[in-house]
């Protein structure tokens, strides 16, 4: 019944690991999003997918990539983790970006990752 | 620089009273807003979406666009200490939708 969902809730890892976060949504939306949350709350947009495209990619250190299998999955991958990428990663998705003005997101549970 | 304000509070207001959320828009692109609840360890939850001047009401929300000030708000009315969370604002236009820092909402019972 989960609409959009996160795997893993929890990630705990050391400085210069490579991890990844998986998201799948079961809504039949066509766009899905990264946001970055960090320890101010501030949830920043890093990148977004409509139907399997990569359309926005904000200022990110290329050590995120993400990665888009079909229009229901998108997953981000993380090289050579710094501390500073502490922070909760949410994972959203939309019906149509391109197509609807009001467009609401719908959220996962989020990943918390700790670097150490 | 496109951004969202909003006052980071934290707000503080007695149960059944009126809570008065602010948010301010640089971005004339912008066409919709919406409102956003997150409690504390959760996901933002959307409460309200608005895109004409004027009024929408929601049961106990009501949220007010005025886009000459670029300015958005959310009135909740008979505030619940269930209510008490972090209040998201955001702005969408020409693609992107960009968040506000959050209003923490303290309702005391």
């Amino acid at each position: 019944d989960t609409a959009v969902s996160q795997t893993p809730k929890y990630l705990v890892t050391q400085m210069g690991n490579d991890k990844s976060i998986k998201c799948e949504q079961n809504l039949g939306h066509d766009t899905m999003y990264w946001y970055k949350q960090d320890s101010k709350k501030f949830l920043k947009i890093m990148f977004s997918y409509n139907n399997k495209e990569l359309i926005i990619n904000e200022t990110v250190p290329n050590r995120f990539s993400p990665k888009s299998p079909d229009k229901a999955h998108l997953n981000l991958h993380i090289n050579s983790l710094e501390l500073g990428d502490s922070a909760v990663y949410f994972c959203a998705s939309s019906q149509d970006y391109f197509t609807s003005v009001a467009d609401t997101q719908y959220f996962g549970p989020g990943t918390r990752l700790t670097v150490l | 620089q496109k951004e969202v304000e909003q006052n980071s509070g934290p707000l503080s207001v007695p149960e059944g009273a009126i809570a008065s959320l602010n948010c301010t828009y640089s971005d004339r692109v912008s066409q919709s807003f919406f409102w956003y609840r997150q409690y504390s360890g959760k996901s933002p939850e959307l409460i309200m979406s608005i895109y004409s001047n004027g009024d929408k009401e929601d049961g106990r929300f009501t949220a007010q666009l005025n886009k000459a000030s670029q300015y958005v708000s959310l009135l909740i009315r008979d505030s619940q200490p269930s209510d008490s969370a972090t209040y998201l604002c955001a702005a969408t236009g020409g693609f992107k939708t960009i968040f506000g820092a959050g209003t923490r909402l303290f309702v005391k019972a």
